[in-house]
């Protein structure tokens, strides 16, 4: 039930394509579904993050799509670049509770 | 100095060494947090604490021994560590509202254990 699944785990993208990565979870509690953007040798860092009263967000090139019923959301990147390839994780978290559960994490690469 | 400090960013010691990891926060936040990041696992959630008191212990053995002495300011004291504790350990904070707020993370203390 504290499980947030990610898929794929990795990803190759031609630059200028579309990369997208899903994240499904079972509680029905979480009303708080970050993305964090993490590059080697560094922390994660927050990319955007969506409340389960909308449906979408957008920023800039990242748009969360968020799927209330289905228990689903995901990331898209628009116009993929080199500058992209990080790994990225979908997370989930409740309001009152400490505890943020992350994905296993998607390894993308954008080809020049 | 600005977002989330860890040092050492590096760290090698052998499995009857006594070592400290330290993490400082310069964004005023109201909880800390330690995290496990290892290869092809998701972030696994350590220790939390909110206003200097420990609120979140998971499961983590006791070989790991937090010490938050302010809101600033976090440690993770280590002993007797196993070679399967070989991971990026990663500090965050947060400031805790009503609401679930983002977490920021430092750039992590890279452990080896030999």
């Amino acid at each position: 039930q504290q499980q947030v699944k990610q898929s794929p785990q990795s990803l190759i993208v031609q630059k200028g394509g579309i990369s997208i990565i899903n994240c499904a979870y079972e509680n029905t509690a979480f009303d708080y579904f970050p993305w964090y953007q993490q590059f080697p040798g560094k922390g994660p860092a927050l990319l955007i993050a969506i409340r389960p009263d909308v449906s979408e967000k957008k920023e800039g090139r990242f748009t969360i799509s968020f799927n209330k019923s289905a228990k689903q959301f995901s990331l898209h990147i628009m116009d993929s670049q080199p500058g992209d390839s990080a790994t990225y994780f979908c997370a989930a978290s409740y309001t009152g509770g400490f505890k943020t559960i992350f994905g296993a994490g998607t390894r993308l690469f954008v080809k020049a | 100095e600005t977002g989330v400090t860890q040092t050492p960013r590096h760290l090698v010691m052998g499995m009857t060494n006594k070592k400290s990891l330290k993490c400082e926060q310069h964004l005023g936040h109201n909880a800390m947090y330690w995290y496990k990041q290892s290869a092809k696992k998701p972030l696994e959630l350590m220790f939390v604490y909110s206003l200097e008191e420990r609120v979140e212990n998971n499961s983590v053995p006791s070989r790991f021994s937090p010490e938050c002495p302010n809101s600033s300011h976090l440690f993770l004291h280590l002993h007797t560590l196993q070679p399967e504790d070989s991971a990026l350990y990663l500090c965050a904070s947060s400031q805790v509202r009503g609401g679930s707020s983002p977490l920021h993370f430092g750039n992590g203390t890279r452990l080896t254990v030999t």
